[in-house]
């Protein structure tokens, strides 16, 4: 069975300041591909990373930024310079490789709340 | 390039009532994947289409079931609701072989009352 933890419901920050999202999965696939969404009150899933199991490089796109760690099963993702349009639900996903295939695993998701 | 499309965007509907979703996939696309999110909570995925037939379903009901068209849209059929049936449906469509590349509708707002 796969499960995906995002312990933080909510996070509130100040303009400028950095987000970090937490994300801890579980899956008994050797190849997976991980996940993180944004959710804006109009509901659309916007894709915004992806990563799979065997690429572990951490990188940075604009202002995200993400930690992937198998040896702990996390897959942290981070904004940088928060802006007010950030503000949003987000939810990390996991997707595995086997009788998985194409079926998506998501989180309970963490609100971030950014104020001017 | 049209992607996903959903509809209706909302939908009010009566407890014991059915209800239909339908779902267009982005273009290149041929798997339908149908997904629930109740509120304040995480999608919930229901099942799989390709090539007409459901390929994987999640724990839901039979009250839950779908349609694929020949032409990769996909209805979503919900028989007898519930209450707890309200929330946003979200489709999301991929090509097979795939399915770690999914694009997701803006999805539809149902209401059960």
């Amino acid at each position: 069975a796969q499960k995906v933890t995002q312990a933080q419901t909510e996070i509130s920050v100040v303009e400028k300041e950095d987000v970090t999202l937490d994300c801890v999965y579980e899956t008994r696939d050797t190849t997976y591909y991980l996940f993180w969404y944004k959710q804006p009150p109009s509901g659309e899933l916007v894709f915004l990373i992806r990563r799979n199991s065997f690429d572990e490089q951490n990188e940075i796109s604009g202002r995200y930024s993400w930690n992937f760690q198998k040896s702990t099963s996390s897959f942290n993702f981070t904004i940088t310079a928060s802006q007010v349009v950030d503000s949003a639900v987000y939810f990390c996903a996991l997707s595995g490789t086997t009788d998985s295939w194409g079926k998506f695993q998501f989180g309970a998701g963490t609100q971030v709340v950014v104020t001017p | 390039d049209a992607g996903v499309t959903q509809s209706p965007t909302h939908l009010i509907k009566t407890r014991g009532q059915q209800v239909t979703l339908r779902c267009s996939p982005k273009s290149g696309h041929d798997t339908v994947s149908w997904y629930q999110q109740a509120l304040g909570q995480g999608p919930q995925f229901i099942f799989q289409y390709y090539e007409e037939e459901e390929r994987q379903r999640g724990n839901f009901p039979d009250r839950f079931s779908g349609h694929q068209f020949p032409n990769y849209s996909s209805e979503l059929n919900v028989n007898a609701l519930l209450l707890g049936d309200s929330a946003l449906y979200l489709c999301a469509s991929s090509a097979l072989g795939q399915g770690y590349e999914q694009y997701f509708g803006p999805g539809t707002r149902l209401t059960v009352t």
